[in-house]
């Protein structure tokens, strides 16, 4: 049973506007949330992170929401650039004694992002 | 480069073997972990070790262990290897045990049963 689903496989966006990637979660425990990008032939690089004690946070072009009463996060990137074309996959974490430790991250099965010039 | 290292790259095996995956953490990272990517699958947690000591585990199977040596590298070993056993395994560190301490991903390990 998925405790993360990222439900669209991929997305396709045109240079220049706004990219949503989207990310669901079942387990209430989940209290720390993160994105992470994977580039082809590499391993996933960290993006952003929001606390449940925020509804928002803001890097740059990237800015993940956060709606705890869905068990919903979000990334909007904008303006999308074509060197975002990569997959994404949405993280959570749980507080110490689930899942054996902190920093245990269950992942979602990520989003292939295509920006197109 | 995240400053993780994996070796080797890329593997290919028969069934039944027994491999061993290699991971040298950051400089200075006292915690590691393993992740396992199947086709098409989220990368799912195996196990994690902070400075020698076997931390967390998670989807683990039996035939599966790791290490962490005192120069801090890691080693996952798998054995009787089955063709769903195929996946990109992920090392990663980071410098301590609090969850918001950033994961830093090496470049993966391709495995590939025959």
């Amino acid at each position: 049973d998925q405790q993360v689903k990222q439900n669209s496989p991929s997305l396709s966006v045109q240079e220049g506007r706004i990219s949503i990637l989207n990310c669901d979660y079942t387990n209430s425990m989940f209290d720390y949330f993160l994105w992470y990008k994977k580039y082809p032939a590499e391993g996933p690089t960290f993006l952003i992170s929001i606390s449940s004690i925020k509804d928002k946070n803001e890097d740059g072009r990237f800015t993940v929401f956060l709606n705890k009463s869905a068990k919903h996060l979000s990334l909007h990137i904008v303006p999308s650039q074509p060197g975002d074309s990569a997959v994404y996959f949405c993280a959570a974490s749980a507080i110490e004694g689930y899942g054996g430790s902190q920093g245990n991250l269950i992942f979602g099965k990520g989003t292939k992002l295509s920006v197109k010039p | 480069d995240s400053g993780v290292t994996q070796t080797p790259k890329h593997l290919i095996t028969a069934t039944g073997q027994r491999v061993t995956l290699r991971c040298s953490p950051r400089s200075g990272d006292l915690s590691v972990y393993w992740y396992q990517q199947s086709l098409d699958q989220g990368l799912q947690f195996l196990i994690q070790y902070y400075n020698g000591e076997e931390r967390a585990k998670g989807n683990i199977l039996e035939r599966f262990s790791a290490q962490q040596f005192p120069d801090l590298h890691s080693e996952l070993n798998l054995s009787s290897l089955e063709l769903g056993d195929s996946a990109l395994y992920f090392c990663a560190s980071s410098g301590g045990l609090a969850r918001h301490n950033e994961q830093f991903f090496g470049p993966g390990t391709r495995l590939t049963v025959l």
